[in-house]
């Protein structure tokens, strides 16, 4: 089974307003940590925001949230006004702390497209 | 954060020839990681990089095709062996601390093609 989702292979979004993309989990580890990268048409991965399984709130850095829902093993990022520089991969990891050290696991990523 | 360099950016290589991708990290790290991203695809882990001994490799990665080295907690080279077409991918090397379950950083990846 597939332990990170991303349903959306691709995605458009208006400049100037949000998006959320999706992504889901599986994992029987009580504690993990679930991350998301972007990935311009340079290659390099830009580290976005993390969230830890035993986190009260939801993580927020700048202009990306990320909507937590456990009970569902859901870890969408909310992207808000959204700019030209945003198109992108995205990509959705996760971390299981009984698993082996720091590795991460990826999602098939979201390429989103932002309209002007 | 960790500022991780690799060398090189970039190469296009002849088939059944080796290349050779360094990573550097301005900062002693414990956990360094080599993934490759074949075109279209996701990430996927090579292996882990451990420092004064061997690399532990995941399923379909071997040492013979995938050597790696890592001398020191700030460097270590991933090589792709007597290659092919279809080992044209970016390799990416990660870095992490042990108990810093909440950073992971890329370098900015190798672009490799095989002719």
């Amino acid at each position: 089974a597939q332990k990170i989702t991303q349903t959306q292979p691709g995605m458009f979004v208006q400049e100037k307003e949000a998006v959320t993309l999706d992504c889901t989990y599986d994992t029987s580890d009580p504690s993990y940590g679930l991350f998301w990268y972007k990935q311009p048409s340079s290659g390099e991965m830009i580290f976005l925001i993390y969230q830890g399984s035993y986190d009260q709130q939801n993580a927020t850095e700048g202009r990306y949230s990320l909507n937590f829902q456990k009970a569902r093993k859901s870890a969408n990022l909310v992207i808000s006004a959204s700019q030209l520089g945003d198109s992108a991969m995205y990509f959705c990891a996760m971390r299981e702390a009984t698993g082996k050290g720091n590795m991460l696991t990826f999602g098939g990523g979201t390429r989103l497209m932002v309209k002007p | 954060s960790a500022v991780i360099s690799q060398k090189p950016s970039r190469d296009i290589c002849q088939r059944g020839t080796s290349l050779t991708i360094q990573c550097q990290v301005d900062s002693q790290v414990t956990m360094m990681f080599w993934y490759r991203q074949q075109p279209g695809q996701s990430l996927t882990l090579i292996a882990t990089a451990n420092q004064g001994s061997e690399a532990t490799y995941e399923s379909g990665f071997v040492i013979d095709k995938f050597p790696i080295s890592r001398p020191n907690l700030t460097f270590s080279t991933l090589t792709v062996s007597n290659m092919s077409p279809e080992d044209s991918s970016i390799y990416l090397c990660s870095v992490g601390q042990m108990l810093s379950y909440n950073e992971q950083f890329f370098g900015p990846g190798t672009r490799l093609t095989v002719l």
